[in-house]
């Protein structure tokens, strides 16, 4: 079983819609974010959470909002999607402030597609 | 403004030969380097990374070399084997920032080894 799990693995949606992406970890880290990949323009980072009180805002946090329902689980919402959010969507965990703490572990990814 | 480059976006090398993928970073804060893999419908994975204390890091085939004067790292895959085949996304961060330390993604290098 994968440690970081996502859900849906693939949505089809249309405008107007809310989604919500779901990411729940096995690795018991307490710190947990959201990426979208686009062609050409790598991974960029939605929301990120230290802890389940901790709720930060990315480089693109425009038009998500996520819950930090436990520990284990960082829901990521599009209250209403619109076609320039089709993209492929990764959760990821790490450890906190250790030294050279900045690896990731990531899910397989969601991939949506807003019609 | 693109703080960590990686300026070739596809790589094509020989079953055996040397993989060289590079890249480049603007902000002298960045102390820590990591490499991810990532293969098609799968999250990235953790592949090597390098504090800026050193200048050479080795994991069996892998080797990432820092240069800190010119802002540059790469990373050698020796030798390059078909399932190297993936995307490589470079990633740089401040580990002394604190709670404010986020990686720094580059655009990626699509490495294909041909048997």
């Amino acid at each position: 079983d994968a440690d970081v799990t996502q859900t849906p693995r693939n949505r089809i949606t249309k405008t107007g819609k809310r989604i919500m992406l779901e990411c729940s970890q096995t690795k018991g880290h307490d710190r947990m974010y959201w990426y979208r990949q686009d062609p050409g323009l790598g991974l960029r980072l939605i929301y990120y959470s230290f802890d389940v009180k901790d709720i930060n805002k990315g480089e693109i946090s425009d038009g998500y909002s996520v819950s930090r329902q436990a520990q284990a689980k960082f829901s990521l919402s599009l209250e209403s999607a619109i076609p320039n959010q089709t993209a492929l969507y990764f959760c990821a965990t790490s450890w906190g402030l250790n030294p050279g703490a900045g690896e990731l572990f990531f899910g397989e990814g969601s991939r949506l597609t807003v019609l | 403004d693109q703080q960590v480059k990686q300026n070739s976006p596809s790589l094509s090398v020989q079953e055996g030969r040397i993989s060289i993928l590079n890249c480049d970073y603007t902000n002298s804060m960045f102390d820590y380097f990591l490499w991810y893999k990532k293969y098609p419908a799968e999250g990235p994975t953790f592949l090597i990374s390098i504090s800026s204390i050193k200048d050479k890091n080795e994991d069996g085939r892998f080797t990432v070399f820092l240069n800190k004067s010119a802002k540059h790292l790469s990373l050698h895959i020796v030798p390059s084997q078909p399932g190297d085949s993936a995307v490589y996304f470079c990633a740089a961060t401040n580990d002394n920032a604190g709670n404010n330390r986020k990686l720094i993604w580059g655009l990626g290098t699509s490495l294909a080894v041909n048997p």
